[in-house]
């Protein structure tokens, strides 16, 4: 299995407050994702890093921001917590972004309810 | 923006039946990959196609991508509860896109 830690888990806080999710890997991967999965939506994708300082939005950024000082580590963080933003995140690596090459490999998702 | 779109959203089905969830799009994509996920864990690659009318096979599971690359399927043969689970597709757009698409995935229930 890859190495992908996301931390917490399991996190329930009020509407307001601002909250940080961690991925750490220990692949040593170009690419990291922050994904949020919700019944009837599948997967979709809030933002990605292509390197140490290097992030770009995906298609839900709206609310949320990222940051990554190290090549192991991506944070997201929800700068003030909306009920609209309970869900399960997932963190993904992958080596490439190649196209017709591109296997992603998740952490264990991390399941955050916002009261 | 690319859709993807599965059926069945969810499949009950009994052990030893064999079963085809599909893959539904009007895009083109590059590639197609199915993952598999299991209740509190994150998804997990079971196979990518990249040309029009590739089939792969993966013990009793077999992958198609359509001739078009804009769907794919996925057969399942002789069930077995160890199947069971969330099974999502995910496009690859053309060149330079930057991230994959998913389907909102099709749920199996395999019954001993």
């Amino acid at each position: 299995d890859a190495g992908i830690t996301q931390s917490p888990r399991h996190k329930v806080t009020e509407t307001g407050t601002p909250v940080t999710l961690r991925c750490h890997q220990t692949e040593n991967h170009r690419y990291m994702y922050w994904y949020r999965q919700d019944p009837g939506h599948g997967l979709r994708l809030i933002h990605y890093s292509y390197g140490v300082k290097d992030t770009d939005k995906g298609e839900v950024s709206d609310g949320y921001s990222v940051s990554r000082s190290k090549t192991e580590d991506f944070l997201l963080t929800l700068e003030s917590a909306t009920s609209s933003q309970t869900s399960v995140y997932f963190c993904a690596i992958s080596e490439s972004l190649t196209v017709s090459n591109q296997p992603q490999h998740f952490g264990d998702g991390t399941r955050l309810s916002i009261l | 923006t690319q859709l993807l779109e599965q059926s069945p959203q969810f499949l009950s089905i009994q052990e030893g039946e064999n079963l085809t969830v599909y893959c539904n799009s009007s895009s083109v994509f590059s590639s197609l990959q199915w993952y598999r996920q299991e209740p509190g864990e994150g998804p997990v690659l079971l196979v990518t196609v990249v040309t029009g009318g590739e089939v792969k096979k993966l013990k009793r599971l077999t992958f198609q991508f359509g001739d078009a690359r804009k769907d794919s399927s996925l057969q399942i043969t002789a069930a077995q509860p160890g199947d069971t689970g969330l099974y999502l597709c995910a496009g690859a757009g053309r060149a330079g896109r930057r991230a994959l698409t998913f389907g909102s995935g099709t749920r199996l229930q395999v019954q001993p």
